[in-house]
């Protein structure tokens, strides 16, 4: 079965240090990949999507993201982080058209900026 | 452009009340999807249209949820009874090429 497993809950960065955000797929085809932020009250909005050829994709706010094929991953990253991007983070594998052609969501990652 | 509309924001309701939700989808996307999210998770699918045409309601809990998208563009999703359990924020999303536009969400609260 499809499945996305975000495995930190909840991460806390000093403003202006790195960020990483990990995010392990399981899906037998390529993957479809899209990186989510939710502010508290609002919907989702698209960070980034990965549908094939370059491997590193730059997406909105200074994110990029990493495809592993070998390591089923597609880590999210930002080389400094601001305090407006405290927010909840998801992870999303899209399913093929002929397989539902839904997204299927990870748990999320709380993200805590300190000042 | 406009993005994905959601309304109402927020509604609270007794159990074994009803309620609906509408959404209005971004203009020209064939794809609309109703999700459901519960506290401190990810969003998980009640059902997708492409156009009229329900494509996948298999999540949708039939006895009590209902949706429809009349004409292929906005799209209702309707709770009765509600029970305590449906507290959540329902979502509506979007979609051409294959990535998702989401609204802001209806948050239900039942009582």
């Amino acid at each position: 079965a499809q499945s996305v497993t975000q495995p930190d809950i909840h991460i806390t960065v000093s403003e202006g240090a790195s960020l990483e955000l990990r995010c392990n797929y399981s899906y037998g085809a390529t993957p479809y990949l899209f990186w989510y932020v939710q502010s508290p009250g609002q919907g989702l909005q698209l960070l980034l999507k990965y549908f094939s050829g370059d491997t590193l994709v730059q997406g909105i706010k200074g994110f990029e993201a990493e495809f592993k094929r070998s390591q089923s991953s597609f880590n999210l990253r930002k080389p400094s982080v601001h305090w407006s991007d405290a927010a909840e983070y998801f992870c999303a594998v899209g399913l093929l058209y002929n397989q539902g052609g839904k997204l299927i969501f990870g748990q999320g990652t709380e993200l805590s900026v300190k000042p | 452009e406009a993005g994905v509309v959601q309304s109402p924001r927020y509604k609270i309701i007794e159990k074994k009340q009803p309620v609906a939700f509408w959404c209005n989808p971004i203009s020209g996307h064939n794809t609309l999807y109703w999700y459901r999210q519960n506290l401190g998770q990810g969003p998980e699918l009640l059902i997708r249209y492409e156009n009229e045409e329900a494509v996948d309601d298999s999540q949708l809990p039939k006895d009590r949820f209902s949706a429809e998208r009349l004409k292929g563009v906005d799209s209702t999703l309707k709770i009765q009874p509600a029970e305590l359990g449906d507290s959540a924020v329902y979502l509506c999303a979007s979609s051409l090429t294959g990535e998702a536009f989401f609204g802001q969400g209806t948050r239900l609260t039942v009582v």
